[in-house]
């Protein structure tokens, strides 16, 4: 399946560090999503990425794509104790008729203040 | 308000028991979802529709059923035919478009989820 792998599983940083979580696919994409999970909650989509683009920003996020190693990196600047939750990634496949996304197992993200 | 509710929060079933889940969405998005979470796992999709009267299996359809007859509404049923249903269920939903036979992908909204145990 398209299924997007998200490493590390596991991120441990100080309040005002970076965080970088890294996705990787299978198959040529349409696009590829990304969203957060506060513990016992839904997701929340936080930005779109698609096939053409290379990067994108949104306030504190930046994501980029490299189609050519089939990979996107999701980086948090000066990160919070808020930002604490896990992060997915969700690989449309160029290939389906069904519009469905694939969602991994995601990266833990612990923030600590 | 817009959005995407999700009921009971938590459920709690006997064993041999069929519930139902609770899916409402005033979005007026085409396209809602189900998805199953285990702990520390990610999202296994169950079912999905992408437009009234109609409905697909995802990758754990088994022991699951569901209906989509209003447009705002796709209640999940968990059936005494599923062995191990105890999990953090989530859905969603989004605008749904299609060109050339193909559905796009867009943002999904997800609700605040139903954590279901068997007892």
């Amino acid at each position: 399946s398209q299924q997007g792998e998200e490493d590390p599983q596991a991120l441990s940083i100080q309040e005002g560090e970076n965080a970088t979580m890294n996705c990787s696919y299978k198959t040529s994409i349409n696009n590829l999503q990304w969203y957060r999970q506060n513990s016992g909650r839904g997701l929340v989509h936080l930005i779109l990425i698609r096939s053409n683009e290379r990067e994108k920003h949104s306030g504190r996020l930046r994501v980029t794509l490299d189609t050519s190693k089939k990979s996107s990196s999701l980086l948090i600047t000066a990160s919070r104790a808020a930002d604490t939750a896990s992060y997915f990634c969700a690989p449309a496949d160029r290939g389906s008729t069904l519009g469905r996304l694939y969602f991994g197992r995601g990266t833990q993200l612990t923030v600590w203040p | 308000d817009g959005g995407i509710t999700q009921s009971p929060k938590y459920l709690f079933r006997k064993e041999g028991q069929n519930v139902t889940l609770s899916c409402e969405q005033n979005l007026n998005h085409d396209a809602m979802y189900w998805y199953r979470q285990d702990p520390g796992q990610g999202l296994r999709l169950i079912y999905y529709s992408q437009i009234v009267n109609d409905f697909q299996k995802g990758d754990i359809a088994e022991g699951y059923s569901v209906s989509r007859e209003k447009k705002e509404s796709f209640p999940l049923t968990v059936t005494s035919a599923q062995k191990n249903p105890t999990a953090f269920y989530l859905c969603a939903s989004s605008i749904g478009s299609r060109t050339s036979g193909r559905y796009s992908y867009n943002e999904q909204f997800f609700g605040p989820g139903t954590r279901l145990t068997v007892l």
